[in-house]
């Protein structure tokens, strides 16, 4: 079983649509949670911190449930550029200085015009 | 925000020849830095730790003796992918991390034929 799992995707989409995409892992000793974004032969880059108590970046809406061990993104009024390969990605520790990430395979994102 | 410089971005070597990466961490120091590999559609996949004045850790199933990693100072570690072969052609990228975020170098991108 891959540590942390996600929708195998593509997801295409029009501009405008809501999109959600899920992810587990499976560590329960985790203690940091992202959403990462990457674009073709690009590095990742962070998209967003995801916490128990739910958090909002403007459009990006993330959750965290422990008990489930689930994360999700929310994307609300998809646009163009939001095409990308989105990665679901946990840490043992707070610290990412000391401990590596784990990745999930990514869910690819095509939004329509 | 912090910034990780990779460099080569992209390298073509015959099979068999050594190519080496390297990793600067350009504004804070780096004690710990870590090496991923990314095959084609696939998730980032922890190859080695690399720890300051000491030997990297690398994780199962990699080849310590094939995969060469330096790190000398707090700002630099290096990666040295030896006897290359086409099997080894993926893209790889290095991280170095403060406080409660990882920065990620450009990514290399090696073919090798």
């Amino acid at each position: 079983r891959k540590e942390v799992e996600q929708d195998p995707g593509p997801f295409n989409v029009p501009e405008g649509a809501t999109v959600a995409f899920n992810c587990t892992y499976s560590n329960s000793a985790s203690q940091s949670f992202f959403w990462y974004r990457q674009d073709c032969r690009k590095e990742p880059k962070l998209l967003m911190s995801v916490y128990s108590s739910g958090n909002e970046d403007g459009r990006f809406t993330a959750q965290l449930n422990r008990a489930s061990q689930y994360i999700s993104l929310l994307i609300r009024d998809s646009k163009l550029s939001d095409s990308a390969t989105y990665l679901c990605v946990v840490s043992t520790s707070r610290d990412t200085g000391r401990r590596a990430l784990t990745f999930g395979s990514g869910t690819r994102l095509q939004v329509q015009p | 925000g912090a910034v990780v410089s990779q460099h080569p971005s992209r390298v073509i070597c015959k099979s068999g020849t050594s190519v080496k990466i390297e990793c600067r961490s350009l504004d804070f120091q780096a004690t710990t830095m870590f090496w991923y590999r990314q095959f084609p559609k696939k998730s980032l996949m922890l190859m080695a730790t690399s720890n300051e004045g000491s030997k990297a850790t690398y994780e199962q199933g990699v080849e310590k003796d094939k995969f060469l990693i330096n790190h000398a100072s707090l700002t630099l570690s290096t990666l040295t992918v030896t006897s290359a072969h086409p099997e080894d052609s993926s893209f790889y990228i290095c991280s170095g991390g403060r406080n409660t975020e990882a920065f990620f170098g450009q990514g290399t991108r090696l073919t090798v034929v």
